[in-house]
């Protein structure tokens, strides 16, 4: 079975400094791995995806985030946070034994303050 | 074009009563795939479906929740005699292809269920 762990249920910064969400994911299979972000009262809205191409995945909004295998890490980063960045993003993982590859497996979110 | 949309968008229900909440997928969308998110936690996978065919229901929590798709567009889940720990709010998906590892899930805004 898969996991994902969401090192920080809270980052704060301040706006144009960097953004960095940590997370790390268990999985027995080449997983995909996604950042979602949640904004009050609106849907999830995808930012980006990882499916074994490029290690390196850049999403809308100036977000990219790295997967490295051998740490078995999928680091979220943005290099100057914007006001409109304020949210919740989670981390997730599709994938799993039995064929049920639509199944994701979200991380319990970090919240994302920005202060002017 | 109009996203993933989900009605009514709050509901409070007294213990014992039964709910219906809808979701109409982006047209066209063959998988449509429910979650439940509790408060301050990542959502949980409830139930897949594809076109009309339920083919896993594995995460509904007990017997009284049950969902339905019966033309392969609109989606009902229905829990019946309600508790209080079915208090959360419930997420819609829909993705275009049949499931993949790959594909991406569009969700709707959820529905908040307060069961007092």
């Amino acid at each position: 079975a898969q996991s994902v762990t969401q090192l920080d249920s809270h980052v704060s910064v301040s706006e144009g400094t960097p953004v960095l969400l940590r997370c790390n994911y268990s999985s027995s299979y080449s997983p995909s791995l996604f950042w979602y972000v949640q904004h009050p009262n609106k849907g999830l809205q995808l930012l980006l995806k990882y499916t074994s191409a490029a290690t390196l995945v850049k999403g809308i909004n100036g977000f990219e985030a790295e997967f490295k295998k051998s740490e078995t890490s999928f680091h979220l980063t943005k290099p100057s946070a914007h006001m409109s960045d304020a949210a919740e993003y989670f981390c997730v993982v599709s994938g799993s034994s039995g064929g049920s590859n639509y199944k994701l497996t979200f991380g319990k979110g970090t919240l994302l303050t920005v202060n002017p | 074009g109009a996203g993933v949309s989900q009605s009514p968008r709050y509901k409070v229900a007294k213990r014992g009563q039964d709910v219906a909440l809808r979701c109409d997928p982006i047209s066209g969308h063959v998988s449509l795939f429910w979650y439940q998110q509790a408060l301050g936690q990542g959502p949980e996978f409830l139930t897949y479906f594809q076109n009309e065919a339920q083919l896993d229901k594995s995460g509904l929590p007990s017997d009284r929740f049950f969902a339905e798709r019966p033309e392969g567009s609109v989606s009902t889940l229905k829990i019946q005699r309600t508790q209080q720990e079915d208090s959360a709010v419930y997420l819609c998906a829909s993705s275009l292809q049949r499931s993949t590892l790959t594909d991406t899930q569009y969700f709707g805004p959820g529905t908040r269920l307060t069961v007092l």
